[in-house]
């Protein structure tokens, strides 16, 4: 089955800096990646999403790269403000029939003011 | 609110009884996860339903777990004679189809004593 490592477990900025979070994944036929966002005691909400059909997907200050070849993709947050302080998780998926996701252990990302 | 809902939120219960949870998910999506998330980790797969019909179950799911969806739309997870070992967030996700986006519910936080 599919296979999700997720980098740095931890990480910490200052409010501004840049963070860039790294998942790989095992299963070569899996085409679909999304990014959670779960802060504490909440359920987790899709940030930004991506599908192998491309390598870049940009959502104002987040985005996500995808690199099939090497099966990692990653999230890069710019400009980060203290609300943007959650876990952050990666999973990834085939995209029909079998289509379950299986989750990257998380990110818990501090921002500093 | 039209999101995936869960109920209850938390329950405490004693070793070896039996529990149930529901889900009720957005309402026209067709697919149904359970997953289980304990502390410091990503969401486990346990279960979907395409409409009424369970297309999946992972080996996470022991003979005391069953899941039923029965006409298709909310969902109960049962877990018989719970051990201290079940003591996680249950969290409940659905999609309009196979591939798509899944949303998540808040979770029910299971406490076994």
């Amino acid at each position: 089955g599919e296979n999700v490592e997720q980098h740095p477990s931890t990480l910490s900025v200052q409010e501004g800096d840049s963070a860039v979070i790294k998942c790989t994944y095992s299963d070569s036929a899996s085409n679909y990646f999304p990014w959670y966002k779960q802060e504490l005691g909440k359920r987790p909400q899709l940030i930004i999403d991506i599908r192998s059909n491309v390598g870049e997907k940009k959502d104002q200050r987040i985005a996500v790269t995808l690199n099939k070849t090497a099966k990692h993709f990653s999230l890069h947050i710019t400009e980060t403000q203290p609300e943007d302080s959650a876990v952050y998780f990666c999973a990834a998926s085939r995209d029909s029939g079998y289509s379950t996701l299986t989750f990257g252990k998380g990110t818990m990302l501090l921002v500093s003011p | 609110d039209t999101g995936v809902s869960q109920d209850p939120r938390h329950k405490i219960t004693k070793r070896g009884q039996n529990v149930t949870f529901r889900c009720d998910p957005i309402s026209e999506h067709n697919r149904l996860y359970w997953y289980r998330q304990t502390l410091g980790q990503g969401p486990e797969f346990l279960t979907y339903f395409q409409n009424e019909a369970q297309l999946e179950k992972s080996r996470l799911l022991s003979d005391r777990f069953s899941a039923e969806r029965p006409k298709g739309s909310f969902s109960t997870l049962e877990i018989q004679r719970t051990e201290q070992g079940d003591s996680a967030m249950y969290l409940c996700a659905s999609s309009r189809a196979s591939g798509e986006t899944q949303y998540f519910g808040p979770g029910t936080r299971l406490l076994v004593l």
